[in-house]
């Protein structure tokens, strides 16, 4: 089975600063997909943004950026101009077959002002 | 406006009971999905379903049961085998098939023992 290693617990960040969020995966298929979502105290999960595995560009929404290394199996999130409405949870996930999400343990981030 | 509704929002459970969690879509998608999430667990797989009257387990499906008998409905009935249900319940949906769809999520029904 895919697993998804998100490897920072918590994560804070200053208001109008730039914050990298990590995520590593593990799987032999050559064609998947990832996401980023994310999950504030209401307890929703909101898409922020998503990666097709053969596209080489890295996908862009607004100040939410990934870089994708394909061969590295890495998909961090980069948050530029941080709001305090970024804080939240944040879980990476990856699509498997049958298109079930397979999701990392998150990452709490904490926006300061 | 089309999404997924839960519901309860907040459902307990006494001993030995089984309590089933509703999951209703208007979006026409095909694959309906359950998730458990937990602190510091993230979400884990319990049922999907790609089709109606067909779904197969997931990850943690040991104490739970589900029907698909209709394309908009997917309801979770956990038993008392699940011995320990206390939780965040997550029923989403995606259309079947395209592996870039995202899936869209209702917000939640919190289990909790009495």
């Amino acid at each position: 089975a895919q697993t998804v290693t998100q490897s920072q617990p918590e994560m804070s960040v200053q208001e109008a600063e730039t914050v990298t969020l990590s995520c590593t995966y593990d799987t032999s298929e050559s064609d998947y997909y990832l996401f980023w979502y994310k999950q504030p105290p209401s307890r929703q999960m909101i898409l922020v943004i998503r990666q097709e595995a053969y596209k080489q560009q890295n996908a862009t929404e607004n100040r939410f950026s990934v870089n994708f290394q394909k061969a590295a199996k890495s998909f961090s999130l980069k948050i530029s101009d941080s709001q305090l409405g970024d804080a939240a949870m944040y879980f990476c996930a990856y699509r498997r077959f049958r298109d079930a999400l397979n999701f990392g343990k998150g990452t709490s981030l904490l926006v300061t002002p | 406006d089309g999404g997924i509704t839960q519901s309860p929002k907040y459902l307990f459970r006494k001993e030995g009971q089984n309590v089933t969690l509703s999951c209703e879509q208007n979006l026409n998608h095909d694959a309906m999905y359950w998730y458990r999430q937990d602190p510091g667990q993230g979400l884990r797989l319990i049922y999907y379903s790609q089709i109606v009257n067909d779904f197969q387990k997931g990850d943690i499906a040991e104490g739970y049961s589900v029907s698909r008998e209709k394309k908009e409905s997917f309801p979770l009935t956990v038993t008392s085998a699940q011995k320990n249900p206390t939780a965040f319940y997550l029923c989403a949906s995606t259309e079947s098939g395209g592996r870039n769809q995202p899936q869209h999520f209702g917000d939640g029904t919190r289990l909790s023992i009495l």
